[in-house]
């Protein structure tokens, strides 16, 4: 058990709807990471706040966004559904903000259908 | 495009062997690399790291190798256990440019 927790596990919904993931990190951890990996595809980097603020952003579209409030926990909302975001999306949570080198702690993720 | 690139899907290895698992990058920018290990229905979990300024990490078992010049790297587990069968991730970073890539994964089944 990494400490970080993910709901739902499970997700499914219809195009054009939106959805949100919620992510708790560990105790103490100031940095939420977000990713998203489809079907046999490695990793890819959403998003990543530190402390309540944006700090970097990697693949993600304009339909998805993502906030983390004030007690660290964070939401990632996917609006406009379509097919293709069908995938597995992780949250991860680090101490600090060292995106590279800081150990990432990730979530059992949830699993996104869209229909 | 795929900067880091885990060419094999899949490995099998006798249990006691030695398992070695292969990781390709294109941009030289990478500083920091890491390796992660998932096991179906989890997180990835972080295995071991290295830092673009040495060219070999161990950590018991586990060692990680870099060739900056060939812009490869590999993970060597030794000896390999059953408990060792699960995807492998690597992953590459800009530390001070906030990027970090994965590749696509490769699934270690060790045998008894």
């Amino acid at each position: 058990d990494s400490g970080v927790t993910q709901t739902p596990k499970h997700l499914i919904t219809a195009t054009g709807q939106r959805v949100t993931l919620r992510c708790s990190p560990r105790s103490g951890d100031l940095s939420v990471y977000w990713y998203q990996q489809s079907l046999d595809q490695g990793l890819q980097f959403l998003i990543h706040y530190y402390n309540g603020e944006e700090r970097a952003k990697g693949n993600i579209l304009e339909r998805f966004s993502a906030q983390q409030f004030p007690d660290l926990h964070s939401e990632l909302n996917l609006s406009s559904l379509e097919l293709g975001d069908s995938a597995l999306y992780f949250c991860a949570s680090s101490l600090r903000g060292l995106f590279g080198t800081d150990t990432q702690y990730f979530g059992p993720g949830t699993r996104l259908t869209v229909l | 495009d795929q900067q880091v690139k885990q060419n094999s899907p899949s490995l099998s290895v006798q249990e006691g062997r030695i398992s070695i698992l292969n990781c390709d990058y294109t941009n030289s920018m990478f500083d920091y690399f890491l390796w992660y290990k998932k096991y179906p229905a989890e997180g990835p979990t972080f295995l071991i790291s290295i830092s673009s300024i040495k060219d070999k990490n161990e950590d018991g078992r586990f060692t990680v190798f870099l060739n900056k010049s060939a812009k490869h790297l590999s993970l060597h587990i030794v000896p390999s256990q059953p408990g060792d069968s699960a995807v492998y991730f690597c992953a590459a970073s800009r530390v001070n440019n906030n990027d970090m890539r994965f590749g696509a994964g490769t699934r270690l089944t060790v045998k008894p």
